[in-house]
């Protein structure tokens, strides 16, 4: 059974830079078929899509926060990461990692629904 | 960005209810809409996918149904267990954003 596991700080200075690892277990991130994604929720925005990545190596990131973002995959741990950079009170939310089931076809490759997610860890920015 | 709007934004129902909830994109979204429900506390959960796909495990009184711009999810017989937030999420165009929820509470 797949799982997901994020870790990083709990709380983070504002200007430095947010650091958060997926772990995956029970499947792979090589796998074609999908897509691995970092979600955000805070009482304030609501559910927020960041960024996924893929086995190709494509990535795609939220524009509102392209100039600050970067995931990033490391196959050999069978780990996925965030980094947020520059990061103020507005950054302050729970993080999720999921897994997106990918749907290819002649028009194109879409996500379909996010059927596994992480707990979630909570990070606070604050000096 | 797609604007998603969900209604109601709380709902008050019974068990054994049957209850609507609607999902209306900004723009049309083919059928790539997602619904999700979440408890207090935990992540949330696939409940259909690509409109009215009910996810595996998830109960048979959940569907969904609509393509474009108007979407719905339905409950066809409310239990206990299904009092919490839904959300709907497009995947159709980049970024995919979220509706800002409905909280179905028990009356």
């Amino acid at each position: 059974q797949l799982q997901l596991h994020e870790s990083g700080p709990g709380l983070v200075k504002p200007s430095e830079t947010l650091s958060l690892t997926c772990t995956v277990s029970g499947g792979s991130i090589s796998s074609a078929d999908y897509y691995w994604v970092w979600i955000r929720q805070s009482p304030g925005k609501g559910l927020e899509w960041i960024g996924r990545t893929h086995s190709s190596g494509n990535t795609y990131y939220n524009p509102s926060l392209k100039s600050r973002v970067t995931i990033s995959a490391d196959t050999s741990k069978n780990q996925f990461s965030l980094k947020l950079t520059s990061v103020t009170a507005t950054d302050t939310a729970v993080y999720y990692c999921a897994r997106a089931i990918r749907e290819s076809s002649v028009a194109g490759s879409y996500p379909l629904g996010m059927d596994v997610w992480g707990q979630g860890t909570t990070v606070t920015v604050s000096s | 960005d797609i604007q998603m709007t969900q209604s109601p934004s709380s709902l008050s129902a019974s068990v054994g209810d049957r209850v609507t909830i609607t999902c209306r994109p900004s723009q049309s979204i083919s059928r790539y809409l997602n619904w999700y429900q979440q408890k207090p506390g935990k992540a949330p959960k696939l409940l259909i996918y690509a409109a009215s796909s009910l996810q595996s495990g998830v109960p048979s009184r959940f569907s969904g149904s609509g393509s474009g711009t108007d979407f719905t999810l339905t409950i066809s017989s409310l239990q206990r267990e299904d009092f919490a937030t839904y959300y709907c999420q497009q995947s159709h165009i980049a970024p995919y954003t979220f509706g800002q929820g409905t909280k179905l509470e028990i009356k």
